[in-house]
């Protein structure tokens, strides 16, 4: 199984709501990411887990929490969102973290903050 | 922050041409880069990865080069096919041990 599965695929949600998104893999991989994507921009990357702890946070508001529950999951928890937060969130797993690593996508999780 | 340049942004061609785009990135303090496919409502796919200066990877009728000491990558299509019609990503990590930093991609259409 080489697929990374993300729910749901769409989401729209107002400012005060709060959601959750879900990934998940069964690849056995030991690095899991969330990144966010703006149309006609490329990949801004998120947060990066490895052995299922959070190993990068690129300066993301706290109104974004991930959680890795384990080795398999990677959510990313929404409180409070603001309209700019509109985006694709496109979950990624790769072996383990290194350069070198090829990094398998998901379809992504179209999101519309109201 | 890592700069990946990508052109052009957008191309379009006919079936059985063959074409080719860049990736750029800065020649100093190169690690690792990498080329993904991003057909539309589908999830980025891993094409190649490369490191050494010169190298040439190929799978099926696309290929790539990697120019390290000039900071560019080529990516080439041969007798391109409307199934090759996707958005061409490339990415490369900024230092040793972080995270990829991505172009804004090529997307390519071909016309049958």
């Amino acid at each position: 199984d080489t697929e990374v599965t993300q729910t749901p695929k769409h989401l729209v949600m107002g400012m005060t709501n709060k959601k959750s998104l879900k990934c998940e893999q069964h690849m056995g991989h030991r690095a899991m990411y969330w990144y966010k994507q703006k149309a006609k921009k490329p990949p801004e990357l998120m947060f990066v887990y490895s052995y299922e702890k959070l190993s990068i946070n690129e300066s993301v508001p706290s109104r974004f929490s991930p959680e890795c529950p384990n080795s398999s999951l990677l959510n990313l928890h929404l409180h409070a969102l603001q309209p700019e937060d509109s985006a694709l969130y496109l979950c990624a797993s790769s072996h383990d973290r290194g350069m070198l690593e090829t990094q398998y996508f998901g379809p992504g999780t179209r999101l519309l903050v109201l | 922050i890592l700069n990946v340049e990508q052109s052009p942004q957008s191309l379009h061609v006919q079936e059985g041409d063959s074409t080719n785009f860049t990736c750029s990135f800065p020649s100093s303090n190169f690690y690792a880069l990498h080329w993904y496919r991003w057909e539309t409502a589908k999830s980025p796919e891993a094409l190649f990865v490369m490191t050494l200066n010169g190298d040439e990877k190929k799978k099926g009728r696309i290929s790539a080069t990697l120019n390290t000491k000039e900071g560019y990558s080529y990516l080439y299509i041969k007798g391109s096919q409307p199934e090759d019609s996707a958005t061409y990503l490339c990415a490369s990590p900024e230092r040793a041990g972080t995270a990829l930093i991505f172009g804004k991609g090529t997307t390519l259409s071909v016309s049958s």
